[in-house]
């Protein structure tokens, strides 16, 4: 069974046109993360949540936003979305122990959203 | 500052054949994790493998098989009879342990081919 679920899997958008990436998750992990990964290149992290308390990146352009309404959802927001913008996009969650070591847990993946800019 | 490298970008195996991929890391932390990943043409993250500072000891699962070796900050992964399903791009990670929000940093992966 799926635990980290994304959809759509392939998104399509025209250039300057917002989008919504969505994950959500059933392991009732405390936290979630977006990663942005180019071809041939490793995952890049944009943000995380630990509950509801948000994490950016400092080299997170401000195009990109995130929220968390619940525990299993989480959803990326791409404002203005540009031709670099085109990527896939993974969400990952972790158990997360109490607010110390936060990354030590193992992150599980979902299956990714690729994202075409037209 | 924490860096993964992985020397080789793209490797290529006849079906039956061992390999091994290296991984490199560099932490200031004495307290640190290190992951195995799996990408498969389908795109998902697999999780194959997650090790402490604190526990040198290799591993062992199946075919795929783990050599941590803190004196020369490497942490080495072998996949012995390897099939055509094994191809797939392989993360290596590290994580900063116990001092708090640090992110999992990626190697640039290891593209693993194997011919039948």
């Amino acid at each position: 069974d799926a635990m980290v679920i994304q959809n759509p899997r392939y998104q399509v958008t025209q250039f300057g046109k917002p989008v919504t990436l969505s994950c959500s998750q059933t392991l009732n992990h405390n936290v979630m993360y977006w990663y942005q990964q180019k071809s041939s290149q490793a995952p890049k992290l944009l943000f995380h949540y630990y509950d509801k308390d948000f994490n950016n990146e400092a080299d997170t352009p401000d195009n990109f936003q995130s929220r968390r309404p619940n525990t299993s959802f989480c959803f990326l927001d791409i404002r203005s979305p540009g031709l670099g913008d085109a990527a896939m996009y993974l969400c990952a969650t972790s158990r997360g122990p109490p607010r110390t070591g936060l990354s030590t847990d193992t992150q599980y993946f979902g299956p990714g959203t690729r994202l075409t800019v037209l | 500052a924490q860096k993964v490298t992985q020397a080789q970008t793209e490797i290529s195996v006849v079906e039956k054949e061992d390999v091994t991929l290296d991984c490199v890391y560099e932490t200031r932390d004495t307290t640190y994790y290190l992951f195995w990943y799996k990408q498969p043409p389908s795109g998902e993250l697999v999780f194959l493998i997650r090790r402490n500072s604190f526990d040198e000891q290799n591993e062992i699962s199946g075919r795929y098989s783990w050599n941590f070796q803190k004196s020369t900050s490497s942490f080495n992964f072998t996949i012995t009879a390897s099939q055509v399903v094994d191809s797939a791009v392989y993360f290596c990670a590290l994580s900063e342990g116990l001092s708090g929000n640090t992110p999992l940093v990626f190697g640039k992966g290891t593209r693993l081919s194997v011919i039948a």
